[in-house]
């Protein structure tokens, strides 16, 4: 079947913009995550989803960072005011519930000028 | 604050040679771990997961073993091949269900 998607798959935006991530999960899958990784480490978390609520949010650096996913399937992250430092790879996993594996979509590559 | 560390950071091997990668963590109050592959430019791909209660898991020429108690991990890949050249991945889901990872292990298998 589908694994998680994730689009745009390359982001290039200037100083300041305002860009939306988007990510769709493994279907039936009710747990939904978003990690960003920076060149040369391993990833880092941002924020998990259970069903339609963020059950922890406690990864995101920042009140310009926001993720929804109103129909507890698709999400997106969405970035305010984006400043150099965003530039990253942001990567978005699902899994059947909290605790099982987690299958990884391909990122998308932010840069930020 | 969970932890994990991943030595060596790079590695280079010739072929045929069995490839063996190490991961730390500092809390032992760990659900599962998660060994992952990353090609350059790529997303990760799930190996192994081993849950909490586990000793190893085994995957064709890839093994993996969990010391939960001494907050260790290994992953063993035989016969390595240069189709093994990648970055490889742990990381440790506990509490809140979030994975924390290492910096990874830059794997290089030369011909």
């Amino acid at each position: 079947g589908a694994g998680v998607s994730q689009t745009p798959s390359n982001k290039v935006t200037e100083k300041g913009k305002y860009v939306e991530l988007r990510c769709d999960p493994i279907s039936g899958h009710t747990a939904l995550y978003w990690y960003r990784q920076s060149l040369g480490q391993g990833p880092e978390f941002l924020i998990y989803f259970q069903g339609t609520g963020a059950a922890d949010d406690s990864g995101l650096p920042n009140d310009r960072f926001f993720a929804v996913r109103p129909e507890g399937s698709v999400s997106t992250l969405k970035i305010q005011r984006t400043e150099r430092g965003d530039s990253a790879v942001y990567l978005c996993a699902s899994s059947l519930a909290g605790n099982n594996e987690q299958f990884f979509g391909p990122g998308t590559r932010l840069t930020v000028l | 604050k969970q932890e994990v560390t991943q030595i060596p950071a790079a590695l280079s091997v010739p072929e045929g040679e069995n490839l063996v990668l190490n991961c730390s963590f500092t809390d032992s109050a760990i659900y599962n771990l998660q060994w992952f592959r990353q090609d350059p430019g790529k997303g990760l791909t799930s190996l192994l997961l081993i849950q909490s209660s586990q000793r190893e898991q085994t995957s064709g020429r890839l093994n993996a073993s969990l010391d939960k108690s001494s907050g260790r991990s290994t992953l063993y890949i035989a016969a390595s091949q240069p189709g093994d050249s990648a970055t490889y991945l742990c990381a440790v889901e506990a509490a809140g269900n979030k994975l924390t990872f290492g910096g990874g292990t830059r794997v290089l298998v030369k011909p």
